[in-house]
């Protein structure tokens, strides 16, 4: 499975859209770029996944670059609950084994 | 639906003993995936299980062994304990294939004195 690298942290202000950016340049074409989160000491949360097209859900929205070397996940309208750390991966052929990064830290501040 | 349970949520155990962790996937969901989060080495992958069978394996020592029940429902068992196996132990369930999302459930927190 591809290598994904992502900022360490970032902050953002309640109320704002928050972008979290994900580098996967090395993504083959069968790969899909999945978003978890994981507020402290929960279990992580899926958010959304795509594979080449722009996806939405209630909770995010998925931004794929044409040639699907990076990605953006978006947080229309960040909340306090939305502190958490954000994973981004991405996955291949290998049956049950999701690879996690070190994610992005993401505080939203009042 | 109910989502992926754990059970227990936390354990306390002392070096040498052995523990075993249980997970109940989402109804219908037949394969059954095991982490460890610690501190240090973030989430890893212990192993998959689908269909009661092994099907993928991290890079965990012997000690570290699973198995699953003709009803998905998955156990791991962790033998002669070290305090290094101090840690979140996270079980996830999806359907069926291969790009299925895993969905977590909230975690077993085991911790060795």
């Amino acid at each position: 499975d591809a290598k994904t690298t992502q900022p360490p942290s970032m902050d953002c202000a309640e109320g704002r859209a928050a972008n979290l950016p994900c580098n996967h340049s090395t993504i083959s074409g069968n790969e899909y770029v999945y978003w978890y989160r994981q507020i402290h000491s929960q279990g992580p949360q899926y958010i959304i996944h795509g594979l080449k097209n722009n996806e939405t859900n209630e909770m995010a929205s998925l931004i794929i670059t044409e040639d699907r070397k990076s990605s953006t996940l978006i947080l229309p309208h960040a909340t306090l609950r939305d502190t958490a750390v954000y994973y981004c991966i991405v996955r291949g052929d290998s049956w049950g084994k999701l690879q996690f990064g070190a994610g992005t830290q993401v505080v939203v501040t009042p | 639906k109910a989502g992926v349970t754990q059970t227990p949520r936390y354990l306390i155990k002392t070096r040498g003993q052995q523990v075993t962790l249980s997970c109940s996937p989402i109804s219908g969901h037949r394969s059954v995936s095991w982490y460890q989060q610690t501190p240090g080495q973030g989430l890893q992958f212990l192993f998959e299980y689908f269909s009661e069978t092994q099907r993928n394996k991290g890079n965990f020592p012997g000690r570290f062994s699973g198995r699953q029940f003709s009803n998905s429902r998955s156990e791991m068992n962790v033998s002669t304990l070290e305090l290094g196996d101090s840690a979140l132990y996270l079980c996830a369930s999806s359907l069926r294939t291969l790009t299925d999302t895993q969905y977590f459930g909230p975690g077993t927190r085991l911790t060795v004195l």
